[in-house]
Formats: C-alpha cells, sequence, structure tokens
C-alpha cells in the first residue's frame, strides 16, 4: 500500500517570499504519478503540477516547482513570489500508472497562508 | 467551458432520511469518483467508475451506494445518513484514470 506523508500541518508566508511544501511518500511501485492539487477557502480542488516518476526533470509550472527526489521518495513544492490568491490548502497526492490503478492517495494537508 | 457540475452545492436532509447527490461532466471522462471530505482533512475515496465498471473502496460504508446511467452522470446515494457522514462530497472525473483529475464544486450535505 502506499502512503503519502505532509509533515507541515500549517505554514503562513509574506506576501512574494518564497516558500517549500514537503511531501513524501512510501511505494514499492516503479511507475506512478505525484500531484500537487490546491483548495483554496470555500472553492473547488484544482491540480497545481504534475510529476511522472520516469521523467528526471522536475515539473515547473509559472512560479510552481518541485524538487522530486526519486531515491528519497520525496516531493516538494516551491512555491516562488508568493500571492494572496494562493492562499489555500495544498494535498500532495500519489498515484500508481497504468489500468486498474486509478486510485489517488492523499497526504493529510498543508494549509498555507499568505500574509499582506 | 468543459467541467464538473455538482448539485446541489448544499444539502440538508434529517438523520435517516435518504439523500442523493449528483454530479455531471462534459468531459466525457471515462471515471468518475466520489470522495467523503471531512473537515481540514484530505478527501477519501469512497468508490469510482470506470466507464460501467463500478470499484468499491473496501472500507466504504454499506450505506453509501452509487450509480452511473450514462457517461455524463453519477449519483451518490445515502441510504440512511447519520450525524457521521456531514461531510463535503466531491465529485471527480479522469479521462482514463491514468492522468489528473478534475474536481466539482463539492456538496456539502449537514445531517439535522
Amino acid at each position: 500500500a502506499q502512503t503519502v506523508t505532509q509533515s507541515q500541518p500549517e505554514m503562513s508566508v509574506q506576501e512574494a517570499e518564497t516558500v517549500t511544501l514537503s511531501c513524501t511518500y512510501d511505494t514499492s511501485e516503479s511507475n506512478y504519478y505525484l500531484f500537487w492539487y490546491k483548495q483554496p477557502p470555500s472553492r473547488q480542488m484544482i491540480l497545481v503540477i504534475r510529476q511522472e516518476a520516469y521523467k528526471q526533470q522536475n515539473a515547473t509550472e509559472n512560479r510552481f516547482s518541485v524538487n522530486f527526489q526519486k531515491a528519497a521518495k520525496s516531493f516538494s513544492l516551491k512555491i516562488s513570489d508568493s500571492q494572496l490568491g494562493d492562499t489555500a490548502m495544498y494535498f500532495c497526492a500519489f498515484k500508481v500508472s497504468g489500468f486498474g490503478n486509478e486510485k489517488l492517495t492523499f497526504g493529510t494537508g498543508t494549509r498555507l497562508t499568505i500574509i499582506p | 467551458d468543459a467541467m464538473v457540475i455538482q448539485n446541489p452545492r448544499y444539502q440538508v436532509t434529517q438523520f435517516g432520511k435518504p439523500v442523493t447527490l449528483s454530479c455531471s461532466q462534459t468531459l466525457n471522462h471515462n471515471v468518475m469518483y466520489w470522495y467523503q471530505q471531512k473537515s481540514s482533512q484530505a478527501p477519501k475515496l469512497l468508490f469510482h467508475y470506470y466507464d460501467k465498471d463500478f470499484n468499491n473502496e473496501a472500507d466504504t460504508p454499506d450505506n453509501f451506494q452509487s450509480r452511473r446511467p450514462n457517461t455524463s452522470f453519477c449519483f451518490l446515494d445515502i441510504r440512511s445518513p447519520g450525524l457521521g457522514d456531514a461531510a463535503m462530497y466531491l465529485c471527480a472525473t479522469s479521462r482514463d484514470g491514468d492522468g489528473e483529475q478534475y474536481f466539482g464544486p463539492g456538496t456539502r450535505l449537514t445531517v439535522t
């Protein structure tokens, strides 16, 4: 069974600063995906960034980037130039690739607050 | 815009009174999921459909049922809601189960 651990229940940073959210996972699978999802207060969950395990290059999406360390089973999210709209719950998630493996395993989340 | 729609957004039901939550999608995705999310917790997968194939999680109570009459719609039926079933219920879709999931806005269920 897969597990995902987010060790930071809450974080807060000043607007325009950079913040890194931690995620570790445990699996015996070799082919999988990792995701960061964002859930703003009272709004729907949206995908922030996605990483395929077979890719060595870290994924980036504008101000969002990941540090994927496969051997260490670590998948941290870095938010640069943080904005007020980044205030949200952030969930790290894991999925084994391939047919029959449709389930996402979520971490417990990190509540991020951007301070004006 | 293609999207995942959930109705109603807020639902109040009485203890023990059956309730149905609805999800529809315009993405034409093969997989539809139902999650239960309690306050400040991660979403918990209840079950999912891959096309018409139903996949139940082992720890989903029998009180929860689901129907998927066609590609676009999926329903969550709670046969006898208890106070512990009060939560946000999220519907999500994915194209083939191997990519990201797209979430609806959720239905917040209150049980009185």
